[in-house]
């Protein structure tokens, strides 16, 4: 059964301090990992995709790394800022499958 | 945004009534979703659309129907309400390229709260 585990469930940092969520998957065949913000309160929005030949791809103060032998993935936010705070999910798609998995999301609150 | 519209954003009914919630796109995608969110489990799929009066069914579909009767609308039907379908309902839509694998990203609703009581 394909599945993605995400971790840690929830983090609260200090704004202006740096953060690294991690995503497991056990999905195969792989086709891509995305992650996704959801803000409180809206529908979740796609941060960045990551294809099997890429190990690092940055969107501004995000950037996710996939490592597709260990099938890890990580989005590090530099510089948080109060808007960071959301949910980020991890979401893998399998190759031919109409269906992708989703992880449970990370909860990250930012203080002032 | 993608031009999606879930209709209602809110509503509060009693179980055992039958409930309709509506997902309206205007990007012509091919798959639409319905997906439900409850603290604790993230999103679960319900049904799926891959065309006009094609659907499927998800990891959650107890209890639920949906009908596609055109490409710009996906109903979810709760056929006769229960407690435990209080959640927050999201509609998404993708556009497959390729292979028909989901290679694309998902654009989603805002989402419909829903209250069973």
């Amino acid at each position: 059964k394909n599945q993605v585990e995400q971790s840690p469930q929830s983090l609260i940092i200090l704004e202006g301090k740096n953060c690294t969520l991690q995503c497991n998957y056990t999905v195969s065949p792989f086709s891509n990992l995305r992650w996704y913000k959801q803000d409180t309160g809206r529908g979740p929005v796609s941060l960045t995709i990551m294809t099997f030949s890429e190990n690092t791809k940055s969107n501004g103060r995000y950037t996710a790394t996939l490592d597709a032998d260990t099938k890890q993935s990580s989005l590090h936010i530099t510089a948080s800022q109060l808007s960071d705070s959301a949910s980020y999910i991890c979401v893998v798609a399998s190759g031919g499958s109409y269906i992708p998995t989703f992880g449970r999301g990370t909860s990250l609150i930012v203080h002032p | 945004d993608a031009g999606i519209t879930q209709s209602p954003r809110h509503k509060v009914t009693e179980t055992g009534t039958p409930v309709t919630l509506r997902c309206h796109q205007t990007e012509n995608h091919r798959y639409m979703y319905w997906y439900r969110q409850d603290p604790g489990h993230g999103l679960r799929l319900i049904h799926y659309s891959y065309g006009v009066k094609d659907t499927d069914k998800g990891e959650v579909s107890d209890g639920y129907s949906v009908s596609r009767s055109k490409t710009e609308d996906f109903l979810l039907t709760l056929e006769s309400a229960t407690s435990s379908q209080t959640s927050v309902y999201f509609c998404a839509i993708s556009e497959s390229k390729g292979t028909g694998g989901t290679n694309e990203k998902l654009f989603f609703g805002s989402g419909t709260q829903l209250s069973v009581l």
